[in-house]
């Protein structure tokens, strides 16, 4: 059964600050891994999307990296902003014939000013 | 274009109940899922929909959950008899391929059942 973790649950940093969100599952049998946010009382946005068969993927300031092998990923947020404040979740699609998101537990991250 | 739209955006129930949610998908995907976020159990996978195939229930907590999709759009979710452990936000998401392609979430449903 596959099982996804993020580390740390919650997050406080200052305005400016690079950071690196951690997610890892357990089964490496992946079709894709993807990054969320979600902010209080509102659904989710997807940040960026990993296919199986690569490494990372960028967008402004994100950068999100794959290692099916180990069962890793991180997301880098480079020079952070108050705005970045929300909850960051991954989620990977499993193999065979399933087509549903495993969501991990997500990351609380709060950007002081 | 307009994204994924879910009714009602708060609803409360008495323990017992039957309740429907709603859930409109972005025009022209042909995938539905519907997931259930609560506190402790974090974000849960009950049920998608693609095309005109036989819906992956596998995430389904009990028989009381049903979910049917009409004319591959518009999928309601019903719970009958709720019991607060039902008490959740509930997200529908959409996508326009089964595979390899972002889910489209709504803003989802927040359900109390006192």
């Amino acid at each position: 059964k596959q099982e996804v973790t993020q580390i740390p649950a919650a997050l406080s940093v200052p305005e400016g600050e690079n950071l690196v969100l951690n997610c890892s599952f357990t089964d490496s049998a992946i079709y894709n891994l993807q990054w969320f946010r979600q902010d209080p009382g509102k659904g989710l946005t997807s940040l960026l999307l990993i296919q199986s068969s690569q490494r990372e993927q960028t967008s402004g300031r994100l950068n999100a990296s794959l290692d099916k092998s180990s069962g890793r990923s991180t997301l880098y947020i480079a020079a952070s902003q108050p705005g970045d404040s929300a909850t960051y979740l991954c989620a990977v699609k499993g193999g065979g014939a399933t087509n549903k998101l495993i969501f991990g537990t997500g990351t609380l991250l709060a950007v002081q000013p | 274009g307009a994204g994924v739209s879910q009714s009602p955006s708060n609803k409360v129930t008495e323990k017992g109940k039957d309740v429907e949610l709603r859930c409109d998908p972005i025009s022209g995907h042909t995938a539905l899922y519907w997931y259930r976020q609560s506190l402790g159990q974090g974000l849960e996978f009950l049920i998608y929909f693609q095309g005109n195939s036989a819906p992956d229930k596998s995430g389904l907590p009990s028989d009381r959950f049903s979910a049917e999709r009409t004319g591959g759009s518009v999928s309601t979710l019903t719970i009958q008899r709720t019991q607060q452990e039902d008490s959740a936000v509930y997200l529908c998401a959409s996508s326009p391929r089964l595979v390899k392609d972002t889910q489209y979430f709504g803003p989802g449903t927040r359900l109390t059942v006192l």
